[in-house]
């Protein structure tokens, strides 16, 4: 079982609708970050969270600690946040695998 | 403010050579941390560096080793490559140790190993 877990594996909206993407983790962790990796290659980050709630723009960002659980919502969606959208832990207390990553959700939002 | 540089963009190299990749993070950050990613294993850690010292390191072979440098500039080398380390190679820099700060990533440098 892999230490982080994401769904769905793919996901297609409506322009427009709400979007749900869920990150469940097995390791203590340090933060939680949320990437978005656009065809090309090229990352950004979106969200670094230990705890609550972050909002940004139309993302939002929330994690429960207890349950080891995160979600990314992204409100209004639009096809530009087509992308692969990637969950990764910080690992507390690991010398290796520092830094653990789901392995990602590919979104497409048709107009 | 400059984001973060990795040099080269692309590298085409043969099945036993050794190569040097070259990240430049943002002015200020002191953490630059690599990663490989390939369509089999998704992205995986390599290793951080943080003033010049190694701090942690992901599970690959001794073949993969790096550096910063004092104006914490990274390198990273992988010898006697191997058809399996063709990937896309990333870095990427943080204010602070990896536990602290948001990522900042470069955009890459898609190594072929023929």
């Amino acid at each position: 079982k892999n230490e982080v877990e994401q769904s769905p594996q793919n996901l297609t909206a409506q322009e427009g609708e709400f979007i749900t993407i869920n990150c469940s983790y097995s390791v203590g962790i340090s933060a939680l970050h949320w990437l978005q990796q656009h065809p090309g290659g090229g990352i950004v980050s979106l969200f670094m969270l230990s705890s609550g709630k972050k909002k940004h723009g139309r993302l939002i960002a929330t994690i429960n600690i207890q349950e080891k659980h995160s979600s990314l919502h992204i409100t209004a969606s639009h096809p530009r946040d087509s992308a692969v959208y990637i969950c990764a832990v910080t690992n507390y207390g690991g010398a290796t695998n520092k830094l653990i990553f789901g392995t990602g959700t590919l979104l497409a939002v048709q107009p | 403010k400059a984001g973060v540089t990795q040099t080269p963009r692309y590298l085409i190299k043969t099945r036993g050579q050794q190569v040097t990749l070259s990240c430049s993070p943002i002015s200020g950050h002191r953490s630059v941390s690599w990663y490989q990613q390939t369509p089999g294993q998704g992205l995986q850690f390599l290793f951080e560096y943080f003033s010049e010292t190694q701090r942690n390191k992901g599970n690959f072979p001794g073949r993969f080793s790096g550096r910063q440098f004092s104006n914490s500039r990274s390198e990273m080398n992988v010898s006697t490559l191997e058809l399996g380390d063709s990937a896309l190679y990333l870095c990427a820099s943080s204010l602070e140790i990896l536990d602290n700060s948001p990522l900042h990533f470069g955009n890459g440098t898609r190594l072929t190993v023929t």
